[in-house]
């Protein structure tokens, strides 16, 4: 099955700089790749997402890369602000009907006023 | 815009009572996906359905059931309950077509 390795665990940043947080996946048939940001005692909410057939797809501060060849997606987020502060997952997943999603292990994101 | 609604918010059961969440999908959405998240990890997913069939498994223990009815609302059935039971319990929809899935508030269950 599908393995999903994110780094790093925690990262912390001072508002207004960029961060970066780095998955690998193992199954070479999986297809797309969401991020979803976690607040304490909350549902992932979808923040970005990217399907095989494309690179790279910015929203605002928020981008993500894909490199199918070496199996790693990141995300990258710039002019970070206090409330970008929270646990983000990255996950994968064949995208065919009821798919489950394999979650890499969360990045704890501390952006410091 | 509407979200997908879970009900209910938190439930607090005894070990080997039984306990039944529930799930509402965003309108027009046709799959719901149930995933189970312990403390401080990600989510692990158990079961999926289209259209009222199941659509994937994953580490869904023996003791638990699922099924989505005609409006499409599922139900996550989990009976002789244990300690490690005790998690986040979050429900997730989408469309068929495009995967995409986006999550619900969640269920806390605390087995005692």
């Amino acid at each position: 099955g599908e393995n999903v390795e994110q780094h790093p665990s925690t990262l912390s940043v001072q508002e207004g700089d960029s961060a970066v947080i780095k998955c690998t996946y193992s199954d070479s048939a999986s297809n797309y790749f969401p991020w979803y940001k976690q607040e304490l005692g909350k549902g992932p909410q979808l923040i970005i997402d990217i399907r095989s057939n494309v690179g790279e797809k910015k929203d605002q501060r928020i981008a993500v890369t894909l490199n199918k060849t070496a199996k790693h997606f990141s995300l990258h987020i710039t002019e970070t602000q206090p409330e970008d502060s929270a646990v983000y997952f990255c996950a994968a997943s064949r995208n065919n009907a009821g798919n489950m999603l394999t979650f890499g292990g969360g990045t704890r994101l501390m952006v410091k006023p | 815009a509407a979200g997908v609604i879970q009900s209910p918010r938190h439930l607090i059961k005894e070990k080997r009572e039984t306990a039944t969440l529930k799930c509402y999908p965003i309108p027009r959405h046709d799959t719901v996906y149930w995933y189970q998240q312990g403390p401080g990890q990600d989510p692990q997913f158990l079961i999926s359905f289209y259209e009222k069939m199941q659509s994937d498994k994953g580490s869904i223990p023996d003791r638990f059931s699922a099924q989505q009815f005609s409006d499409y609302h599922s139900e996550l059935n989990m009976s002789s309950l244990e300690l490690g039971d005790s998690a986040l319990y979050f429900c997730a929809s989408s469309l068929l077509a495009r995967n995409t899935q986006y999550f619900g508030p969640g269920t806390r269950l605390t087995v005692l």
